[in-house]
């Protein structure tokens, strides 16, 4: 398939311990966000990364979530020490430009 | 501080029937506005876009308009279709920059 994926797709985890989402995006967009929605919110800008320009990270919630992305390609949002409040949908999309953003399916991180 | 207001959570509407689904702003920098439609256990994915040089745009069952000086988008479905069922958000970006704004989302169920 040729659009964006992420793994895993659910994720439960304790409170406390680290996790690490994966985004592989469409081949040649140079472009990719992370995201997240929680219950009965919106999608909630997180991160943005732009070729090899520094990362827009004005939407992390606290220093516990970082992302990077090697190579231009794939992403990795790592959240430390979890916490309740983390658990939400976390979606990744991708762009060839500033407009059209194509959409992973999400991760479902539930944190107990 | 929500820029982007989908006040109607949900609606439904008959089969056949026009589905309007209504989004309002504060952000007067916003140019551009996308419609995204969100299935259960998926990804967003792109429906329709207008930029702010126009007040319509149209793309076979979708239509969507807007209205700068209320700060006001629509968009409409006709006729409504059951598959049409789905969660869909409105979102909006200074064309200046790659942030997209979403709002909370109205879920649309189309009764056959």
């Amino acid at each position: 398939g040729a659009g964006v994926s992420q793994s895993p797709s659910n994720k439960v985890t304790e409170k406390g311990k680290d996790v690490e989402l994966r985004c592989d995006p469409i081949s040649g967009h140079t472009a990719l966000y992370w995201y997240r929605q929680s219950l009965g919110q919106g999608l909630e800008f997180l991160i943005y990364f732009q070729g090899n320009s520094a990362p827009d990270k004005s939407g992390l919630p606290s220093d516990r979530f970082s992302a990077e992305r090697t190579g231009g390609s794939v992403s990795t949002l790592t959240i430390q020490r979890t916490q309740q409040e983390d658990s939400a949908v976390y979606l990744c999309a991708s762009s060839s430009d500033k407009r059209d953003q194509y959409f992973g399916p999400g991760t479902r991180l539930l944190v107990l | 501080d929500q820029q982007v207001k989908q006040n109607s959570p949900s609606l439904s509407v008959q089969e056949g029937r026009i589905s309007i689904l209504n989004c309002d702003y504060t952000n007067s920098m916003f140019d551009y506005f996308l419609w995204y439609k969100k299935y259960p256990a998926e990804g967003p994915t792109f429906l329709i876009s207008i930029s702010s040089i126009k007040d319509k745009n149209e793309d076979g069952r979708f239509t969507v308009f807007l209205n700068k000086s209320a700060k006001h988008l629509s968009l409409h479905i006709v006729p409504s279709q059951p598959g049409d069922s789905a969660v869909y958000f409105c979102a909006a970006s200074d064309s200046g920059t790659y942030k997209y704004i979403f709002g909370t989302g109205t879920r649309l169920k189309v009764l056959a």
